[in-house]
């Protein structure tokens, strides 16, 4: 079945320690997002790319960074410079040519601890 | 950014009803989009609305868009617990396939 995947579920960061979120996807899908959501908030973009050694911010790019150097992934990394990362992080692509929304995975929940 | 405006923030009603919920939002669109999201999970596409269309139906599920008012509307039909979940209207407006998102409305079913 094509899909999503991100892991893991529960990460749990301790202060001053970068992290890695996973995201990888199987439609064949070119543009890839990552969104931060907190509790009982609407979602707000990190990073996304378009094309595989491409990327742009998103409206909260400080303190993360990416990258695309194969098509299926695009992992996110919580660095020790981002002050509040305890989020809910999703990770979502989409079709450029024909454009029928979004897929998301189901999300990684980042504690620190 | 945040474009779009869901209203109520919070909804509450029996099994059997019908919920509405609506989205507003600011500059024009190519389309609009609604989306589920089950607590603690990914958020799930139900459907997409273009520019140039006034309704659509999927299910149980019945959007509408007036492009002249900048709204939306979401109606779920005979609705069932498992309709709980927090909605999500999104909108794409530019060439890159990047959608705004509203802060969602939380729909409780109350069996």
């Amino acid at each position: 079945d094509g899909g999503i995947t991100q892991s893991p579920k529960y990460l749990f960061r301790k202060e001053g320690q970068n992290v890695t979120l996973s995201c990888e996807q199987n439609l064949n899908h070119d543009a890839m997002y990552w969104y931060r959501q907190d509790p009982g908030q609407g979602l707000r973009l990190i990073y996304y790319s378009q094309i595989v050694n491409d990327f742009q911010k998103g409206d909260i790019a400080e303190g993360y960074s990416v990258s695309r150097e194969k098509k299926e992934s695009f992992p996110l990394t919580v660095t020790s410079a981002q002050k509040n990362p305890t989020a809910f992080y999703l990770c979502a692509s989409s079709g450029v040519g024909t454009f029928d929304g979004y897929t998301f995975g189901s999300g990684t929940r980042l504690t620190v601890v | 950014s945040q474009q779009g405006e869901e209203d109520p923030q919070a909804l509450s009603i029996q099994e059997g009803e019908n919920a509405t919920m609506n989205c507003s939002y600011k500059t024009s669109i190519n389309n609009l989009q609604w989306y589920r999201q089950n607590s603690g999970r990914g958020l799930v596409h139900l459907i997409l609305i273009r520019s140039n269309e006034r309704e659509k139906h999927s299910g149980r599920l019945r959007v509408t868009l007036d492009t002249s008012k900048k709204s939306s509307s979401l109606l779920i039909t005979a609705s069932r617990a498992a309709d709980t979940a927090s909605y999500f209207c999104a909108t794409e407006s530019g060439s890159n396939y990047q959608l705004i998102w509203g802060a969602g409305t939380k729909l409780i079913i109350k069996p």
